[in-house]
């Protein structure tokens, strides 16, 4: 399975709205409904922000939010802070048993 | 709290073999899939691994089938990976993660053990 499609970067000023993008084919991403956000600071462990296309688990700021459209998933975070300034993963279930993530994108806060 | 503790990583040449562990505590862990997501240096996530909370059920991803064994002790809350005919490219820093392939929601993670294969 090749990797999801992210931008390598994206950016935002402090209280603006950013969203990143994650590009599959219908095998994966436009297959199923099991897409998740990952948060990882760095040499630190990745932490799941929405799972499910667009739950969000408990703790987790509902300035974050995920959505889809045909093959492509979309984390939004609103009203930008200097804490979300982190490295975010895609990944989807690919079917076969199989998961794959994006090569990830770089969250610059401005 | 919910906490898994990898260790096990090192340096290792070419061809060898290491066995990661991965400590868990705070949540009943023998009725949790869990799994081993890598990450090479500078790089993206990676999904390894995954097992079903009784053991019964293992997946693998391609690149690594054949090669990794993933297996649980659910009397000791321990969930381990054998790596065996190690490459440089499996250089990478590996997570254990509470959380199964069929809908890759790892809702916790360990802090990440790293290996290193090199001559």
């Amino acid at each position: 399975q090749s990797a999801l499609t992210q931008p390598p970067s994206a950016s935002g000023s402090p209280g603006q709205s950013v969203t990143i993008s994650c590009t599959g084919t219908s095998s994966d991403v436009g297959g199923y409904n099991y897409v998740s956000w990952y948060q990882q600071y760095p040499g630190k462990a990745p932490k799941l922000m929405i799972y499910e296309v667009s739950k969000r688990p408990s703790g987790v700021p509902d300035r974050f939010s995920g959505s889809k459209s045909g093959n492509t998933a979309s984390l939004t975070v609103s009203g930008l802070q200097a804490e979300d300034e982190a490295e975010y993963y895609c990944s989807s279930y690919a079917g076969s048993n199989n998961l794959v993530f994006g090569g990830g994108t770089k969250l610059t806060v401005l | 709290e919910v906490q898994l503790l990898e260790s096990g990583g090192g340096l290792v040449q070419p061809g060898g073999s290491l066995r990661l562990s991965c400590a868990a505590s705070g949540f009943t862990f023998s009725s949790s899939a869990m799994s081993w997501v890598r990450q090479a240096p500078g790089k993206g996530l990676d999904w390894v691994s995954a097992i079903s909370g009784s053991g019964d059920t293992i997946y693998y991803a391609d690149s690594v089938k054949g090669r990794f064994t993933i297996s649980r002790d659910n009397s000791k809350n321990t969930l381990y990976l054998q790596i065996n005919s190690l490459r440089a490219e499996d250089t990478a820093v590996y997570y254990c993660a509470k959380g199964y392939v069929s809908n890759g929601r790892f809702d916790t993670w360990g802090q990440g053990t790293l290996v290193t294969v090199s001559s």
